[in-house]
C-alpha cells in the first residue's frame, strides 16, 4: 500500500512568518512530487512540481525534496492571510501521463493577521 | 493555459436517479484524465484513470457498473453516476494530463458536488 503522510494540522503562523509543512511517503520509487492548495469548497490547484534532490523556489514558495529520507516539504515565506488552506501533498506513482496521484490527507495551515 | 472545466458544478437529485458530469479540457489535449472523489475532511480519493478510446481503470473498490466513465476525446471525459443513493454524495473532481507533454503535471477541473436526497 503506497502512502503519502502528512500531518493535520491545523498550522496556525503570524502573518509574515515561515510557514513550514512537510511530508514523507512510502514508495522509494517515487520521481514525482507535487504541492496542491485547497481552498474550503473549492478544488486542488498545484503550486509546485519537483522532481529532484534538494530545493526548489518559485516566488514565496520552496518545495524541498529528500529522496533518501522519502521526505518532501513546502515552505511559505512571507505568510500572508490568504494562504490559509488546506496544503495536499501527492506523489505520483507510476510513468508517463498516465501515472497516478497518491495524495496525503493534508495540512490545514491558518495565517493570523 | 491548461485549464480544465466542469459541468454542473453542483447537482442536487433524487436517489435512484442517474447523473452525469462532465470534464472537459478546454485548451490542451488530454490523453489521460482521472477521476477523484472527496468527501469532507478527506482527502481526494482516486476513483478511475480515464484514457481517451478505452476503458478507463478503476481503483479497487469502486463499482465500474455504478460509475460509468466515457472519454470519447481528447478533450471530454463523463462520469455517470448511476442509481445514486446518499452515500454516493461528495464532491467529485477530475482532472487531465497533457498529450504527449514532456510533464506529468495533472491539473484538476473546479468539481462538481453532488447532493442526493
Amino acid at each position: 500500500q503506497k502512502e503519502v503522510e502528512q500531518n493535520s494540522g491545523p498550522l496556525s503562523v503570524p502573518e509574515g512568518a515561515i510557514a513550514s509543512l512537510n511530508c514523507t511517503y512510502s514508495d522509494r520509487g517515487s520521481q514525482s512530487f507535487f504541492w496542491y492548495r485547497q481552498y474550503s469548497g473549492k478544488s486542488p490547484e498545484l503550486i509546485m512540481s519537483i522532481y529532484s534532490n534538494g530545493d526548489k523556489e518559485d516566488g514565496r514558495f520552496t518545495a524541498q525534496l529528500n529522496k533518501a529520507s522519502q521526505y518532501v516539504s513546502l515552505l511559505i515565506r512571507d505568510s500572508q492571510p490568504s494562504d490559509s488552506a488546506t496544503y495536499l501533498c501527492a506523489v505520483k506513482v507510476g510513468g508517463g501521463s498516465q501515472g497516478n496521484l497518491i495524495f496525503g490527507k493534508g495540512t490545514k495551515l491558518s495565517v493570523k493577521p | 493555459g491548461a485549464v480544465v472545466s466542469q459541468h454542473p458544478s453542483r447537482v442536487i437529485c433524487k436517489s435512484g436517479t442517474s447523473v452525469k458530469i462532465e470534464c472537459r479540457s478546454l485548451d490542451f489535449q488530454a490523453t489521460t484524465m482521472f477521476w477523484y472523489r472527496q468527501f469532507p475532511k478527506q482527502s481526494l480519493m482516486l476513483m478511475a484513470t480515464s484514457n481517451e478510446g478505452s476503458k478507463a481503470t478503476y481503483e479497487q473498490g469502486v463499482e465500474k457498473d455504478k460509475f460509468l466513465i466515457n472519454h470519447a476525446s481528447l478533450t471530454l471525459s463523463t462520469l455517470t453516476v448511476t442509481s445514486a443513493h446518499p452515500e454516493d454524495s461528495s464532491f467529485y473532481i477530475c482532472s487531465a494530463s497533457i498529450a504527449g507533454g514532456a510533464t506529468d503535471t495533472q491539473y484538476f477541473g473546479p468539481g462538481t458536488r453532488l447532493t442526493v436526497l
